[in-house]
């Protein structure tokens, strides 16, 4: 069955260090989003790609990147982690139709502490 | 495991009673609508969606409601199971959000057995 995979599923790692979180999915979906979730803030975009070599940044893009080299996979590189980073990071994807929206599908999530 | 908190409004039901989840949304130019449900330790798992065509839409045991007059979403549970035990948020889509979705903070339902 087609799916879309968060690894690791757990991550601690230290103030400065470069993380990189990585999502995979096998729908074949143009669209790939990256959220993070905060007590009292729900879910909130850091980076979207609408295909391969396409990345936009989201509300929260500060301190983040991503790069989409192929369609299945959209990595998210913290470039010098930050305690304000902790927090549980979530992939979505979804389909794209011409004059329509489709629903995005997530995957397991991502907790990330930063020390 | 990965999940909201728990500083949400919360709605306590007893099992087999219907549950009523509600979702104001801002943006009138909205048209595209979708109810999702987030367990403890899991990312959000879509139960429904509705577009701004229709006023209800049922699926198993959900139905969502649409009154686009006051900018309301709802989403109704029928017969609350425990397993409906969750955090329930609304995402809203316009035609000039680029497929992107804006998300509620959540409602968290608590099934008393």
């Amino acid at each position: 069955d087609a799916e879309i995979t968060q690894s690791p599923r757990h991550k601690i790692t230290e103030t400065g260090r470069q993380v990189t979180l990585a999502c995979h999915q096998t729908w074949n979906h143009n669209n790939m989003f990256w959220y993070r979730q905060d007590l009292g803030h729900g879910l909130r975009l850091i980076h979207y790609s609408y295909g391969v070599q396409d990345t936009n940044k989201g509300e929260v893009s500060d301190g983040y990147s991503v790069s989409r080299s192929n369609t299945e996979d959209l990595p998210l590189t913290l470039e010098s982690a930050a305690s304000s980073q902790t927090s549980v990071y979530f992939c979505a994807s979804s389909e794209s139709y011409p004059g329509r929206r489709d629903t995005q599908y997530f995957g397991p999530g991502t907790r990330l502490t930063v020390l | 495991g990965e999940s909201v908190g728990l500083h949400l409004p919360t709605l306590s039901v007893q099992e087999g009673d219907n549950s009523i989840i509600n979702c104001a949304y801002s943006n009138s130019a909205s048209d595209y609508f979708i109810w999702y449900k987030q367990e403890s330790g899991k990312g959000p798992q879509f139960i429904i969606d509705i577009r701004s065509n229709m006023d209800k839409r049922q699926g198993q045991r959900v139905t969502v409601l649409l009154n686009k007059t006051v900018k309301h979403l709802s989403l109704q549970i029928a017969a609350t199971q425990p397993g409906d035990s969750a955090v329930y948020f609304c995402a809203e889509s316009s035609p000039y959000g680029n497929n992107r979705l804006a998300f509620g903070k959540g409602n968290q339902v608590v099934v008393i057995p």
